[in-house]
């Protein structure tokens, strides 16, 4: 299995401003991925992102709002730009596992915009 | 990715089997059933997934039908930690580009003292 950190794991942010959340991963992995998780709802996932290429946004994300980088294969960061208060959630990086069947997920940043 | 349907919530008591079922009847030949937990605050934890055979790990065992249109998951004793949403997710397997998983409301399993 893949060890997952995040940076921060939780923020309070006011609205306007725009906040950079990192995630490393203990080994090299091709695919990363990161999902959303507002308040009391499941998981969305935003975008995914391959090493050395453009993130793949998901229908209702766009780059401008959530741009992504993917500089090495055991790095990644989202940042999400010009926040609301609509952007309080939790935000997850992952994995793909070796076997390429299952996924890890990070711990998760808690975000509240204010 | 096929639609799958959870109950909202179920009761479990200490030290017995939870069983968790999911329906998913139209599931395609090459999607892979994948069960996932996520434990209050925490970041989604992978269980367990088949394809047709039942298959069992050290945290629990997967039982899918024989038209695979329903899995059951099984968590043989359960214990308090074992506290937190399930989500029983389909999609291809490996290999291709359709790594993404949906995720559902799954179902609430609270394990009682």
């Amino acid at each position: 299995s893949a060890v997952i950190s995040q940076k921060p794991s939780r923020d309070i942010c006011q609205r306007g401003t725009s906040l950079t959340i990192q995630c490393q991963v203990d080994s090299q992995v091709t695919m990363m991925f990161w999902y959303r998780q507002q308040p009391g709802q499941s998981l969305t996932l935003i975008a995914t992102a391959n090493q050395g290429s453009e993130a793949t946004y998901e229908s209702g994300f766009v780059i401008d709002k959530f741009p992504i980088s993917r500089p090495n294969l055991t790095f990644s960061t989202l940042t999400v730009s010009n926040m609301s208060p609509e952007d309080s959630s939790i935000y997850l990086c992952s994995v793909d596992g070796t076997s390429g069947t299952e996924q890890y997920f990070g711990p998760g940043t808690r975000l509240t915009v204010t | 990715d096929a639609k799958t349907t959870q109950p909202t919530s179920m009761d479990c008591a200490e030290g017995r089997a939870a069983n968790l079922p999911c329906n998913h009847s139209t599931i395609s030949g090459n999607e892979y059933v994948y069960w996932y937990r996520q434990i209050h605050s925490q970041g989604p934890q992978y269980i367990i997934h088949g394809l047709k055979n039942n298959e069992t790990n050290e945290m629990a065992s997967l039982i899918i039908t024989e038209d695979r249109k329903s899995s059951t998951l099984i968590l043989p004793h359960a214990t308090l930690r074992d506290t937190a949403v399930y989500y029983c997710i389909v999609r291809v397997g490996s290999g291709g580009s359709n790594y993404k998983l949906t995720f559902g409301k799954g179902t609430l399993l609270t394990v009682n003292p």
